[in-house]
């Protein structure tokens, strides 16, 4: 079945270490997003990347950093110069650049503590 | 309005009652309007997709209407069953494809 995979679902590390979360799609997608959701809020995207090799800045890219070699592989950086890393982080890719709508991995809960 | 807004926050209902949510939108530079209906622990799953103006969907007990002169969309829900507890995440995209997402409300139906 195709679909996004994001791992771990829970993640703890300490304070002033860097953790990268995993986002895999088998989708054929070309883009792909990363979204952080903290409670009361909307989904605040970001990074995105519409095609392999090449990245954008969301609305908080202050403290994360991605990279993407692979079309299927969007990995996050969550770094130690971010400043409130717990939160929830979902993962979505898109075929057609957003236009028709997102499917969405099933996220990943990061606790640092 | 410059952020997608939703109202209300969260809704607590019992079993069959009907009940409906709102979404606004800029309506400049709109391109389409999206729901999504998220369960805890599982992935938001694509509810409908609107882009014109009188734009109404439906799917079983579940409907939605677009304005886009006046940006904002209504999502509906006939009979609620306690199955449709879920939050119920909306989206403006613009011409550059990117998703503007709302807070989302979270609807709880009780038995």
């Amino acid at each position: 079945d195709g679909g996004i995979t994001q791992s771990p679902k829970y993640l703890f590390r300490k304070e002033g270490q860097n953790v990268t979360l995993s986002c895999e799609q088998n989708l054929n997608h070309d883009a792909m997003y990363w979204y952080r959701q903290d409670p009361g809020q909307g989904l605040r995207l970001i990074y995105y990347s519409q095609i392999v090799n090449d990245f954008q800045k969301g609305d908080i890219a202050e403290g994360y950093s991605v990279s993407r070699e692979k079309k299927e592989s969007f990995p996050l950086t969550v770094t130690s110069a971010q400043k409130n890393p717990t939160a929830f982080y979902l993962c979505a890719s898109s075929l057609d650049r957003g236009f028709y709508g997102y499917t969405f991995g099933s996220g990943t809960r990061l606790t640092v503590v | 309005i410059l952020n997608v807004e939703q109202s209300p926050q969260s809704l607590h209902v019992q079993e069959g009652d009907s009940t409906n949510f709102t979404c606004s939108f800029p309506s400049s530079n709109f391109y389409a309007l999206h729901w999504y209906r998220w369960e805890t622990a599982k992935s938001p799953e694509a509810l409908f997709v609107m882009t014109l103006n009188g734009d109404e969907k439906k799917k079983g007990r579940i409907s939605a209407t677009l304005n886009t002169k006046e940006g904002y969309s209504y999502l509906y829900i006939k009979g609620s069953q306690p199955e449709d507890s879920a939050t119920y995440l909306c989206a403006s995209s613009s011409n550059t494809g990117k998703l503007i997402f709302g807070q989302g409300t979270t609807l709880q139906v009780k038995p």
